[in-house]
């Protein structure tokens, strides 16, 4: 199975709160991770990737910090979040072994108000 | 900046008659996948195309890359209304690993 847990579905949040979106994944071990952000209407933006415990790539400078403390568990944070930080957010797995392909969660709406 | 972009942006189609999805990108790529989004939902990979590769099928989709001009199609037959989504193209390159880089996607919806 690889299952990804993503939660909440949906998130209403007020300008200059924290955030925190929790991704678990089921499967085989070691997976590499990332979230991705989508505006409403658009694809898909890389925002950090990871290949291992404690390893976290940024792909773009923002406002947003990733974590995996576990090796299924990758956590997306903000301290201070901001209008622009809106959109759905997705947790993604590579199956690994070579294989290029992607499962997603089912993702979060965010919305800062 | 995205890699790939699909064109239409939007197709409206009849149950039964066919959905052509083009998707083009910048640079040299390893792979190019197609994936499906329903509304609110995460993606489901369809189909993986190599960049050695021409054409691939999948049941009612079918899927053609032609590296000399950086573009792909994605053709869905006899579509049904639960084809009604969101289909994306996403790229990775050599110097990119296995991270993806997705299109702008092509919202299709399938009249019954």
């Amino acid at each position: 199975s690889q299952t990804i847990h993503q939660w909440p579905a949906t998130l209403v949040q007020p300008v200059g709160s924290p955030l925190s979106l929790e991704c678990t994944v089921e499967g085989t071990s070691n997976p590499n991770l990332y979230w991705y952000r989508q505006a409403a209407g658009r694809g898909l933006q890389l925002l950090f990737y990871s290949v291992g415990i404690g390893q976290i790539s940024s792909e773009v400078p923002q406002n947003l910090s990733a974590s995996r403390p576990q090796d299924r568990q990758f956590i997306l944070s903000s301290k201070k979040l901001l209008l622009s930080d809106s959109g759905f957010y997705l947790c993604a797995r590579g199956q690994g072994a070579g294989d290029e392909k992607l499962f997603f969660g089912s993702g979060t709406q965010l919305s800062v108000l | 900046s995205q890699q790939g972009e699909e064109d239409p942006q939007a197709l409206s189609i009849q149950e039964g008659e066919n959905a052509t999805m083009n998707c083009s990108y910048k640079t040299s790529i390893n792979n190019l996948q197609w994936y499906r989004q329903n509304s609110g939902r995460g993606l489901v990979h369809l189909i993986l195309i190599r960049s050695n590769e021409r054409e691939k099928h999948s049941g009612r989709l079918r899927v053609t890359l032609d590296t000399s001009k950086k573009s792909s199609s994605l053709l869905i037959t006899a579509s049904r209304a639960a084809d009604t989504a969101s289909y994306f193209c996403a790229t990775d390159t050599k110097s990119s690993g296995d991270k993806l880089t997705f299109g702008t996607g092509t919202r299709l919806a399938v009249r019954p």
